[in-house]
């Protein structure tokens, strides 16, 4: 089975912290992304990376940046948490098979509060 | 206007009932997924389905390509089936998913 593994299950940090996420994978898969989901909105993605030190900004990038320098570990990095950065963070792989093929692997998420 | 849209928001059932869940896209799409999120926050995937019908245990997806619409079924509901259900699509050529905000069901005993 795929295990997708977060550094913290509840963050509590303050205005102006550097934050970070970090996410696991054991299976090898080229594809990692990091989404916030907040009520109503649903998981909106933050940042993609599709291999080692290769990146994509997602839909929400700003106050954020990434780290991929092993394949199997993608960090979320907040440089001066916000109050409004408060959220659920997902972290999730998946394999590259073919295109068309997209199933992503979730980790159990990480509540951060910014106080 | 959202690409993914879900219906209804919020849905309470009591146990045993028959459960539909709607999804209508707005996109061209290699594949749909269901997804089911427990109180707590981890996700897993229930299916991936690009046409057809899919059946694991008592749950039950469809999709319509023609008409961009998949529906996901549960049949004699449980307390243990209370969770946030949620739909996504991946579109041609592309590694994401575009998500759906998701049905929030509450089964009582």
């Amino acid at each position: 089975d795929v295990k997708v593994t977060q550094s913290s299950r509840y963050l509590v940090k303050r205005t102006g912290e550097k934050v970070f996420l970090e996410c696991v994978q054991d299976m090898d898969h080229e594809n990692m992304f990091w989404y916030r989901q907040d009520p109503g909105l649903g998981l909106r993605l933050i940042y993609f990376s599709y291999d080692v030190k290769m990146k994509e900004k997602g839909d929400i990038p700003e106050g954020y940046s990434v780290s991929r320098e092993k394949k199997e570990r993608f960090s979320l990095i907040l440089e001066s948490a916000s109050t409004n950065q408060t959220s659920m963070y997902l972290c999730a792989s998946s394999l590259v098979v073919t295109r068309s093929y997209n199933e992503q692997f979730f980790g159990p998420g990480t509540r951060l509060t910014v106080l | 206007k959202n690409e993914v849209e879900q219906s209804p928001q919020n849905l309470t059932a009591q146990e045993g009932e028959f459960i539909t869940i709607n999804c209508s896209y707005s996109v061209g799409i290699s594949a749909l997924h269901w997804l089911q999120q427990h109180p707590g926050g981890g996700i897993v995937s229930l299916f991936m389905l690009s046409s057809g019908k899919k059946k694991h245990g008592r749950l039950i997806a469809t999709i319509n390509i023609q008409e961009k619409h998949s529906s996901l079924h549960i049949t004699a509901s449980h307390p243990r089936d209370s969770a946030v259900y949620i739909c996504a699509v991946g579109l041609h050529n592309t590694d994401k998913l575009i998500f759906g905000t998701g049905t929030r069901l509450q089964v009582f005993p």
